[in-house]
């Protein structure tokens, strides 16, 4: 079976620029969410989306935003880049939340740098 | 706000130590409690989770950790670590909104 998978496995960009990071869940999973783990602070959650819809976010600002296609792939957009976004983006999915009491699969990441 | 504390951020030890990596969390009501591990160069993997019952859990690779409610702790152990287990370990609670709530993690070092 396979994974949850994240592309592209790196993002180079410029400060101000859009960036567009890719995921799809493992199959049969429902709910995925986004994360963003930079450098010696844990995982941050960014996004939960479960049936196309978005449940849930973090305390970033509006410009990090996302959406789940009707095949429960997800896209998550970062508008005008700043310095500090450099981070690894991680993309993780599970079964529609409650019933898996929060078990979620993650993918390998998609490393945003921002110069 | 929920939060989980992770006491350490980096550990090392010998290989055949004994290992405890600290977690507390802050929510009250019942939770739900994981630990994971992210491997040199690997995803982020599932350690072992408490739901209910026994409240010592058993893992993978011989991990195992004890939720103490009184203490709002979930601490994870392993009797003799090996080189492999080299590791980042993140603890994570579940909240009301069944979204999961992180630790900061802690980087583990074991010496050969």
């Amino acid at each position: 079976e396979a994974g949850v998978t994240q592309s592209p496995t790196h993002l180079i960009k410029t400060r101000g620029q859009q960036a567009t990071l890719r995921c799809s869940p493992i199959s049969g999973h429902t709910s995925v969410y986004w994360y963003q783990q930079a450098l010696g602070l844990g995982l941050q959650f960014l996004l939960w989306y479960d049936e196309g819809e978005e449940r849930n976010r973090g305390n970033f600002p509006p410009r990090f935003s996302g959406r789940q296609f009707p095949n429960y792939s997800s896209e998550l957009n970062v508008n005008a880049l700043e310095l500090e976004d450099s981070a690894l983006y991680l993309c993780a999915s599970s079964f529609s939340s409650g019933l898996a009491g929060g078990e979620q699969y993650f993918g390998p990441g998609t490393r945003l740098t921002v110069t | 706000a929920q939060s989980v504390s992770q006491h350490n951020h980096h550990v090392i030890l010998s290989e055949a130590a004994s290992l405890e990596l600290g977690c507390n969390y802050s929510y009250g009501g019942t939770v739900n409690l994981f630990w994971y591990v992210q491997y040199p160069g690997q995803h982020l993997q599932l350690l072992l989770k408490y739901f209910s019952g026994d409240p010592l859990v058993k893992g993978i690779k011989g991990f195992e950790a004890e939720f103490i409610k009184s203490k709002f702790s979930f601490n994870l152990r392993k009797p003799s670590v090996q080189w492999s287990d080299t590791a980042e370990y993140f603890c994570a609670a579940e909240d009301s909104n069944y979204q999961l709530i992180w630790g900061a993690g802690t980087k583990l070092i074991i010496k050969p």
